[in-house]
């Protein structure tokens, strides 16, 4: 099956500066990639999302690049802001019956200081 | 619309009980999705569901069972609770091929 790898696991970032979340991923068949923001206690949330016929999709301060050859793709947020700071899972998606078979890589914690 | 709604919210369980978790989305989604969320980890997936009457197993399904006996539902169930089994559950939906919805997840301790 697919194994999803998120690199650091924490992430400390002054406010303003930029972040940059890596992931990798097994199954070349994986065609769909989104990002979630968990706040503490909170339900994962869609922050953005790109799939295997795009290298790259922005949405104001949050940009995702895909490198299907390497099996690699990243999120970025420029500026950060303290709100910024909550625990981010990427995921790849395995085509199944046209369904969301998603596996989740680890995690990271992005801590935004002020 | 209330999106994907998960009942309890917080549940403790003494080893051996049992009990269900509900799970109901009023979107019309045929997938859904129920994963755990250990302190600290990432989300695994236990079972999931292509429409009613259809179920099969995700990456960690041993101690569960589930049934989907409508589009709109899909209970989990331990039979016999253990302390392996604390965890957050998030029950999920989504459309064909598109972005997953949560619920906000239930908070189960096995003591």
């Amino acid at each position: 099956g697919e194994n999803v790898e998120q690199h650091p696991s924490t992430l400390s970032v002054q406010e303003g500066d930029s972040a940059v979340i890596k992931c990798t991923y097994s199954d070349s068949a994986s065609n769909y990639f989104p990002w979630y923001k968990q706040e503490l206690g909170k339900r994962p949330q869609l922050i953005i999302d790109i799939r295997s016929n795009v290298g790259e999709k922005k949405d104001q301060r949050i940009a995702v690049t895909l490198n299907k050859t390497a099996k690699h793709f990243s999120l970025h947020i420029t500026e950060t802001q303290p709100e910024d700071s909550a625990v981010y899972f990427c995921a790849a998606s395995t085509p199944w019956d046209a369904g969301n078979m998603l596996t989740f890589g680890g995690g990271t914690r992005l801590m935004v200081k002020p | 619309n209330a999106g994907v709604t998960q009942t309890p919210k917080f549940r403790i369980l003494k080893i051996g009980q049992s009990m269900t978790l509900q799970c109901t989305q009023d979107m019309n989604h045929n997938y859904m999705y129920w994963y755990r969320q250990d302190p600290g980890m990432g989300l695994k997936l236990i079972y999931y569901s292509v429409g009613a009457g259809i179920t099969d197993k995700g990456e960690v399904p041993n101690g569960y069972n589930v049934s989907r006996s409508t589009t709109e539902d899909f209970p989990l169930r331990l039979e016999l609770a253990a302390p392996s089994q604390t965890s957050v559950y998030f029950c999920a939906s989504s459309a064909v091929n598109e972005k997953l919805f949560f619920g906000s997840g239930t908070q189960l301790s096995v003591l």
